[in-house]
């Protein structure tokens, strides 16, 4: 089973600011990355795929970089509605089976 | 557009057995490739993923859960279902269901989630 570790646990960020979210996996998962945003109450929603593509509708300030084992998230410029905790996912296994890292809380400093 | 939406009931005693449904609406769940799935999330903690169903019937499970789950398809509502059988506190969570448009693909829509309480 593959364990994903994201780094830090929290950051703190001043809007207008760049954020980096890391992403570790104890194997290689190829590009088969994936990071979500998650606000309170609501369900998580795909930012990148593939490491490093934007999914529909998300904007260019977010970007998805590394592959194999290294991933990174950046936001460029943070926006209000940007604070929020954010997930990383491999999806490589096969037989089918993926797994969520911890979560990165990003918090306004 | 796709929509998800889980039901179920929102209490269920330990020991006994937590049964949601995913209503798909938008696509049909027999849709070449797509993979549909269950995650989980308990209160205040990250996701985990609990399974899938293949769009052709094909189940397949996260291993600390394998023993207790079963996720099938009624074709004929446009459901997927998950059973999580002798459920214990530690089963507490919001329960979401989600579609991956292929295996190599994440979950791309999700339901708004159902929070499930395991108490006596």
């Amino acid at each position: 089973e593959i364990v994903m570790t994201q780094s830090p646990a929290t950051l703190s960020v001043s809007p207008g600011e760049r954020a980096t979210l890391s992403c570790r996996a104890s194997q290689s998962v190829s590009s088969h990355l994936a990071w979500y945003q998650q606000k309170p109450g609501q369900a998580p929603r795909l930012l990148i795929y593939g490491a490093s593509s934007r999914a529909t509708g998300i904007p260019a300030r977010f970007s998805g970089s590394g592959s194999g084992t290294e991933f990174t998230l950046t936001i460029s410029s943070l926006q209000s509605e940007d604070f929020a905790v954010y997930y990383c996912q491999q999806y490589n296994d096969w037989p089918p089976m993926c797994s969520f890292g911890q979560g990165t809380k990003l918090e306004i400093k | 557009q796709l929509q998800l939406q889980e039901s179920g009931p929102g209490l269920v005693k330990p020991s006994e057995t937590l049964s949601l449904i995913c209503s798909v609406s938008g696509d049909s769940i027999t849709t070449s490739g797509y993979y549909w799935g269950w995650i989980r999330q308990p209160p205040g903690k990250g996701l985990e993923w609990i399974g899938y169903i293949y769009y052709d019937g094909s189940t397949y499970y996260s291993p600390s859960l394998k023993s207790r789950v079963t996720i099938s398809v009624d074709t004929s509502k446009n459901q997927f279902s998950l059973r999580l059988r002798s459920v214990t506190a530690a089963d507490t969570a919001v329960y979401y269901c989600a579609r991956n448009r292929d295996v190599y693909f994440p979950f791309d829509y999700w339901g708004q989630g159902v929070l499930v309480t395991v108490s006596s």
